[in-house]
């Protein structure tokens, strides 16, 4: 069966820092890679999707980054946080573009 | 993607079964019904999807209208692990667009 991973779990981190989140997906091959970001009491914001390797597309321009170095590693970054980078950072997988998507555990980062 | 409405709140004894409405009036011909629910500080987490014909899996029933205008999702034996945020989206299959999620139904299964 398909898993996804993300780590880590919780993260406080100061303004300005540099950030690096991990997903991981195992039993499949190929899968869409999404990163989503939730506010407090809101609903979901797409920041990133990927359909392949090195192939990734930005939803929202902000200082946020990602890469996917393998096929089944999707990688969020940014080189210096701002306090509204907050939030509860989501990664997802779907076998197609629109299909059901399934989301990994969340990272709750907090930038102090 | 078609907009969707959805009670705010439900209680729900645990054991009997909990009925989530939606509603999808303007809901298109290639328009899926997609059921998502979010446990408190948790993922998202797929439950079922349909397009006009009944649906039914392990986890959920989905009873959609002849007209698809509305929708209900049935867990048939509720237990205090279903409390959660039920999010009714409706979208199409092949859509890259991002998943949204509107206000849901936050349903809690009472011992």
């Amino acid at each position: 069966s398909q898993t996804i991973h993300q780590w880590p779990a919780t993260l406080v981190q100061p303004v300005g820092s540099p950030l690096s989140l991990e997903c991981t997906v195992e039993g499949t091959s190929n899968p869409n890679l999404y990163w989503y970001r939730q506010a407090a009491g809101r609903g979901l914001q797409l920041l990133f999707y990927s359909i392949g390797i090195d192939q990734i597309s930005s939803e929202v321009p902000q200082n946020l980054s990602a890469s996917r170095p393998q096929d089944r590693q999707f990688i969020l970054s940014s080189k210096k946080l701002l306090l509204s980078d907050s939030g509860f950072y989501l990664c997802a997988w779907s076998v197609r573009q629109g299909g059901e998507q399934y989301f990994g555990p969340g990272t709750r980062l907090t930038v102090t | 993607d078609a907009k969707t409405t959805q009670p705010p709140s439900m209680d729900c004894a645990e054991g009997r079964a909990a009925n989530l409405p939606c509603n999808h009036s303007t809901i298109s011909g290639n328009e899926y019904v997609y059921w998502y629910r979010q446990i408190h500080s948790q993922g998202p987490q797929y439950i079922i999807h349909g397009l006009k014909n009944n649906e039914t899996n392990e986890m959920a029933s989905l009873i959609i209208t002849e007209d698809r205008k509305s929708s209900t999702l049935i867990l048939p034996h509720a237990t205090l692990r279903d409390t959660a945020v039920y999010y009714c989206i409706v979208r199409i299959s092949g859509s890259a667009r991002q998943l949204t999620f509107g206000s849901g139904t936050q349903l809690t299964v009472l011992p």
